[in-house]
C-alpha cells in the first residue's frame, strides 16, 4: 500500500532554532500534501495544504512566516518551523494524496514530535 | 464550519466485550467518513473508509455505519482484544479533513 514517511520521528531543540520536518511519499507521486498539528489529548488540525510547484494555503491562524512549507517535488514536502518557541512543541503529522485521486483517502506519515526547550 | 464530535472520549472494557464508538458531524456535505486508529506517539491507521454513497463497511473485526442525513456514524468493534487499546479517530472528508478528538479505549486482559 502507500506509504508515507516523515522525518525526523522526534526533535528536541532550544527556543529560537529553526526546525525542518520532511514528509515524503515512497510509492506514489502526490501533488498536494498536508500538514497537521495535534496538541496533547487534542485532535488533528490542519495546518496548510501543499500543493507542489506552488504556494501552500495556510489555514487561519496559521503563520504562514513562521510555518514555511516547500513542496518542491512530486514526493516530498517539507515544514520549517522558524525561530520556533516552547509553545510550537506538538505533534506534527503530514500526509498525503495520490495523483489524480481527488477524493480518495490520504495516507498519514507516522508523525514528528517536536519539544521546544 | 464542519464540527465532528465523539462520544464516549474514554471508554474502559473487559476483554472479549462488543463495543460501539459513536462519531456525529454538523455538515452532511461531505464526500467520505474515516476511522483511524493512534497509539500514543504515533501515526494514524487507517481502519475504515466509507464513501458518502455507502451505508457501511466492514474490516475483520470491525464495522462500521454512516448515516450521512443524521451525520451519524458508529464504529463497532467485536470481541474486543487488549491489543484494541488505543484511540480511535473519526474524520470527515468535505473539501478537507475535520477530525473528531477521539475515544481513548482501553481493553482490559
Amino acid at each position: 500500500g502507500a506509504v508515507v514517511s516523515q522525518h525526523p520521528s522526534w526533535v528536541i531543540c532550544k527556543s529560537g532554532t529553526s526546525v525542518k520536518i520532511e514528509c515524503r511519499s515512497l510509492d506514489f507521486q502526490a501533488t498536494t500534501m498536508f500538514w497537521y498539528r495535534q496538541f496533547p489529548k487534542q485532535s488533528l488540525m490542519l495546518m496548510a495544504t501543499s500543493n507542489e510547484g506552488s504556494k501552500a494555503t495556510y489555514e487561519q491562524g496559521v503563520e504562514k512566516d513562521k510555518f514555511l512549507i516547500n513542496h518542491a517535488s512530486l514526493t516530498l514536502s517539507t515544514l520549517t518551523v522558524t525561530s520556533a518557541h516552547p509553545e510550537d512543541s506538538s505533534f506534527y503529522i503530514c500526509s498525503a494524496r495520490e495523483m489524480d485521486r481527488g477524493n480518495q483517502p490520504q495516507h498519514f506519515g507516522d508523525g514528528t514530535r517536536l519539544s521546544i526547550l | 464550519k464542519q464540527e465532528v464530535t465523539q462520544i464516549p472520549a474514554a471508554l474502559s472494557v473487559p476483554e472479549g466485550e462488543n463495543l460501539v464508538l459513536n462519531c456525529s458531524f454538523t455538515d452532511s456535505a461531505i464526500y467520505n467518513l474515516q476511522w483511524f486508529r493512534q497509539d500514543p506517539g504515533k501515526g494514524l491507521t487507517s481502519l475504515l473508509l466509507i464513501q458518502s454513497s455507502q451505508r457501511e463497511q466492514t474490516s475483520g473485526r470491525l464495522n462500521a455505519s454512516l448515516d450521512k442525513s443524521s451525520g451519524r456514524s458508529t464504529l463497532y468493534i467485536a470481541a474486543s482484544q487488549p491489543g484494541d487499546s488505543a484511540t480511535y479517530l473519526c474524520a470527515v472528508y468535505g473539501n478537507q479533513f475535520y477530525f473528531g478528538t477521539g475515544t481513548s479505549l482501553t481493553v482490559i486482559p
